[in-house]
């Protein structure tokens, strides 16, 4: 079994919609867990980054942990054709410095 | 701008040959990681290195080797390239937050294609 899991997807949804993005990871040691985006044929970068359980906003994102649940979702109101991109959902525990990755979702907004 | 950069973008090579991926970044950063990307699998760790001369294995090192002779390259070596790996090679690179995660800043890639 993969510490973190994540639907590759694809998610296909209109301009405007609502996106739900989710991770579920079995190690409860983790307590950063970070959404990196990915567009095609570039190296992922940082999206937005949450530590132990709560909210975080950051305009059109929110991202939420679960510790109890084990899971954690990144939500995208009022989606855009530039949003299309793969998302990757990955975490740590404080005292390392490595990461581990969700396999991605990808996400397809259309006008 | 400070970025991380690598070389080639694309390779196509023979099994059995031996490749070098290029890494560079000019953050200064002491941490420097490699990883690979495939389908189903999405990024797993190779190596990664948290200063000049240390380096460590991650979780799929097997056939692969680097070496950290200055702060800002991280040379990606197969010895003997095979087929399994043929895939999209990420480097990244991080500098350790006190307060916050370290965040990782990554390459563009490079696509390496074994036959």
């Amino acid at each position: 079994q993969k510490e973190v899991e994540q639907d590759p997807g694809p998610l296909s949804v209109p301009e405007g919609a609502i996106v739900s993005l989710n991770c579920t990871y079995s190690n409860s040691a983790f307590q950063y867990f970070m959404w990196y985006r990915q567009y095609s044929r570039k190296g992922p970068e940082l999206l937005m980054y949450t530590y132990s359980s709560g909210n975080k906003e950051d305009g059109r994102f929110t991202a939420q942990v679960d510790k109890s649940s084990k899971y954690i979702s990144l939500f995208i109101r009022d989606s855009q054709p530039s949003d299309s991109a793969t998302y990757l959902c990955a975490m740590t525990r404080r005292d390392t410095d490595k990461l581990i990755f969700g396999t991605g979702t990808r996400l397809q907004v259309f006008p | 701008d400070a970025e991380i950069t690598q070389s080639p973008r694309h390779k196509i090579t023979e099994t059995g040959r031996q490749v070098t991926l290029a890494c560079h970044q000019t953050w200064n950063h002491n941490n420097m990681f490699w990883y690979r990307q495939d389908l189903g699998h999405g990024l797993r760790l190779i190596h990664y290195s948290y200063g000049v001369q240390d380096t460590n294995k991650g979780e799929v090192s097997d056939g692969y080797s680097v070496s950290r002779s200055n702060t800002e390259d991280l040379p990606l070596t197969l010895e003997s390239a095979a087929s399994s790996q043929t895939s999209v090679y990420f480097c990244a690179s991080s500098e350790v937050g006190l307060l916050t995660p370290d965040t990782q800043y990554f390459g563009p890639g490079t696509r390496l294609t074994v036959l």
